[in-house]
């Protein structure tokens, strides 16, 4: 069975800081795609940022940025400059092209900023 | 424009009773999923529609769990015979087409919570 593991509960960062939520996976298919989704308090599920598993460069969106190391299976999220908007719970996911669209998604990491 | 909506955003029943979750996608999305979050854990995979063709129901929990989608936009989750451990934040999601898998990207609501006592 596919698997997404995030192995951080909880974060916590400095305002202005740089935090890095982990992430691993666990699948055989060749095509696949990786997400960090961020849901604060409001109950939202936001995609952060997106990385196609075919690229080798790293997805980067403004101060958020990823680490893609295929061979160990490993989808990390940076976050720089942290903001206490940033405060949220984090999740990881997964998806397949050779599938439909639905995620595999991670057990999520509890980021707190603090002032 | 307007988001993905569900209703209700909050429902209390209790244990045996059926429920109806709704959910309202992005207009023009042809694509619709359902998915499931239990407390403290990540969001579970329930079933994904698209277009006309048939539902991947693959991740329905039991045969107490069903969905429709009606003129290919509203879907209603409907779970029988509720017990307490259906209780879960329960999210929908809707992408453009559906046809390009995970390439497209999923606006999920805000989900309806639902607790059984």
């Amino acid at each position: 069975a596919q698997t997404v593991t995030q192995s951080q509960p909880e974060m916590s960062v400095q305002e202005a800081e740089t935090v890095t939520l982990s992430c691993t996976y666990d699948t055989s298919e060749s095509d696949y795609y990786l997400f960090w989704y961020k849901q604060p308090p409001s109950r939202q599920m936001i995609l952060v940022i997106r990385q196609e598993a075919y690229k080798q460069q790293n997805a980067t969106e403004n101060r958020f940025s990823v680490n893609f190391q295929k061979a160990a299976k490993s989808f990390s999220l940076k976050i720089s400059d942290s903001q206490l908007g940033d405060a949220a719970m984090y999740f990881c996911a997964e998806g397949f092209s050779s599938n439909t669209g639905k995620l595999i998604f991670g057990q999520g990491t509890t980021l707190q900023v603090k002032p | 424009g307007a988001g993905v909506s569900q209703s209700p955003s909050n429902k209390v029943t209790e244990k045996g009773k059926d429920v109806e979750l709704r959910c309202d996608p992005i207009s023009g999305h042809t694509a619709l999923y359902w998915y499931r979050q239990s407390l403290g854990q990540g969001l579970e995979f329930l079933i994904y529609f698209q277009g006309n063709s048939a539902p991947d129901k693959s991740g329905l929990p039991s045969d107490r769990f069903s969905a429709e989608r009606t003129g290919g936009s509203v879907s209603t989750l409907t779970i029988q015979r509720t017990e307490q451990r259906d209780s879960a934040m329960y999210r929908c999601a809707s992408s453009l087409t559906g046809l390009a898998g995970v390439t497209d990207t999923q606006y999920f609501g805000p989900g309806t919570r639902l607790t059984v006592l």
